[in-house]
């Protein structure tokens, strides 16, 4: 699986527009990007994952650069709750069980 | 979406005893589930690869008479540490996927 490189932390003002970019420049055609958050002492939760286009949920919006070797995580309106480590995974799509690579992450702190 | 659960949320033994953890699938079966350890302001890394119906694999530098995992049903795996010591006190996390993986909600373990 290619090897994602993120900020270690960033801070966002409740509210506000949460930008969480994400490098992936080893990133091979069949890959993609997933992100997922941790709120402390909990297990990870799944936020959102795309291969090429845009994507959106209730939750976030997942912006992919055109050569696919970068991507934004987008939470539109940040609010306290929204404080964790949120981690960018690049992989291949599978249908059976996997396992994944979690990095360092970024930390994400919202504050009021 | 898909639930996975993991119980207890958080134990304490004393050195020496045995502690197990369990990790259900509610809503899906998995014939492959996934055991991470996380200590404190690390990432989570995997430990072992639970098969249902078969033997687990264990990462490498994890003992795996140490870290016993049965997968005896297809929505159910346990991991109990045995002899625990107080290097073993972590936080333990199980995870199974469709397409996208589902954690549990974690298991805080205290060896004292």
């Amino acid at each position: 699986d290619a090897k994602t490189t993120q900020p270690p932390s960033m801070d966002c003002a409740e509210g506000r527009a949460a930008n969480l970019p994400c490098n992936h420049s080893t990133i091979s055609g069949n890959e993609y990007v997933y992100w997922y958050r941790q709120i402390h002492s909990q297990g990870p939760q799944y936020i959102i994952h795309g291969l090429k286009n845009n994507e959106t949920n209730e939750m976030a919006s997942l912006i992919i650069t055109e050569d696919r070797k970068s991507s934004t995580l987008i939470l539109p309106h940040a609010t306290l709750r929204d404080t964790a480590v949120y981690y960018c995974i690049v992989r291949t799509r599978s249908n059976s069980g996997y396992a994944l690579n979690f990095g360092k992450g970024t930390s994400l702190l919202v504050t009021p | 979406g898909a639930v996975v659960s993991q119980h207890p949320s958080w134990v304490i033994c004393k050195s020496g005893t045995s502690v197990k953890i369990e990790c259900r699938s509610l809503d899906f079966q998995a014939t492959t589930m996934f055991w991470y350890r996380q200590f404190p302001k690390q990432s989570l890394m995997l430990m072992a690869t639970s098969n249902e119906g078969s033997k687990a694999t264990y990462e490498q530098g994890v003992e795996k008479d140490k870290f016993l995992i049965n997968h005896a049903s297809l929505t159910l795996s346990t991991l109990t540490v045995t002899s625990a010591h107080p290097e073993d006190s972590s936080f333990y996390i199980c995870s199974a996927s469709l397409d996208e993986a589902f954690f549990g909600q974690g298991t805080r373990l205290t060896v004292v």
